[in-house]
């Protein structure tokens, strides 16, 4: 079954320190994943996708299929990064336009 | 465009009432997602939809849990009769089968809807 997992509900850094939040995945076929981003009261808003290979507000994300994950890392965190983060795939080749979230990680950076 | 458009922002009802939630997707996008967001089951996929027709309701989480979406700008979600462990915030989304935004979901500001 088609699955993401994020171990930790809660991650806290302090400013400055490099962060990893952990996504695991479970999917037979070519996936295509994601992270998302739900900063205190906003909306939930695409942080970034694997496809992209992109880096944004300083956070990159690798696919690993030999470990099955996208773990999510900036080198120096900042108080600004405080939020939810969720990781999530979707079905890179039948298309059907669903996500499949991780239970979203809190990223919590102190002063 | 303003985005995925969600109302009411606050819904607080008595359990037993009936709750409509309102979502008003981005223009040209052909698929619409409800989820529901709770601190101890983070974002579940209620249902979604594509072109207006029900793909996949299995998240749905009971009978009395309904959706529909009548035209390509508006969809309802309903709860009929409401129970206090309704109380989460229902967030709707919405993306478009285009080769450059495949499977980018957008969301809206959410419904924290609180069941007396």
């Amino acid at each position: 079954a088609q699955r993401v997992t994020q171990p930790e509900k809660l991650l806290s850094v302090f400013k400055g320190a490099p962060v990893e939040l952990k996504c695991n995945y479970s999917y037979s076929g070519s996936p295509e994943l994601f992270w998302y981003v739900q900063y205190s009261r906003q909306r939930l808003q695409l942080l970034l996708r694997h496809i992209s290979r992109e880096s944004i507000k300083g956070f990159t994300a690798d696919l690993n299929k030999g470990e099955t994950s996208f773990h999510l890392k900036k080198p120096f965190a900042q108080e600004e990064d405080s939020a939810m983060y969720y990781c999530a795939l979707a079905h890179g080749s039948s298309n059907t336009g669903k996500l499949i979230f991780g239970q979203g990680t809190t990223l919590q950076v102190k002063p | 465009d303003a985005g995925v458009i969600q109302s009411p922002r606050h819904e607080v009802t008595e359990m037993g009432q009936e709750v409509t939630l309102r979502c008003k997707p981005i223009s040209g996008h052909d698929y619409l997602f409800w989820y529901r967001q709770t601190m101890m089951r983070g974002l579940e996929l209620l249902i979604y939809f594509n072109n207006n027709v029900p793909i996949d309701d299995s998240g749905m989480p009971e009978d009395r849990f309904s959706a529909k979406m009548p035209n390509a700008s508006f969809s309802t979600l309903k709860i009929q009769p409401s129970e206090p462990r309704d109380s989460a915030v229902y967030f709707c989304a919405s993306s478009f089968k285009g080769a450059s935004s495949q499977n980018i979901q957008y969301f809206g500001a959410g419904t924290r809807l609180s069941v007396l």
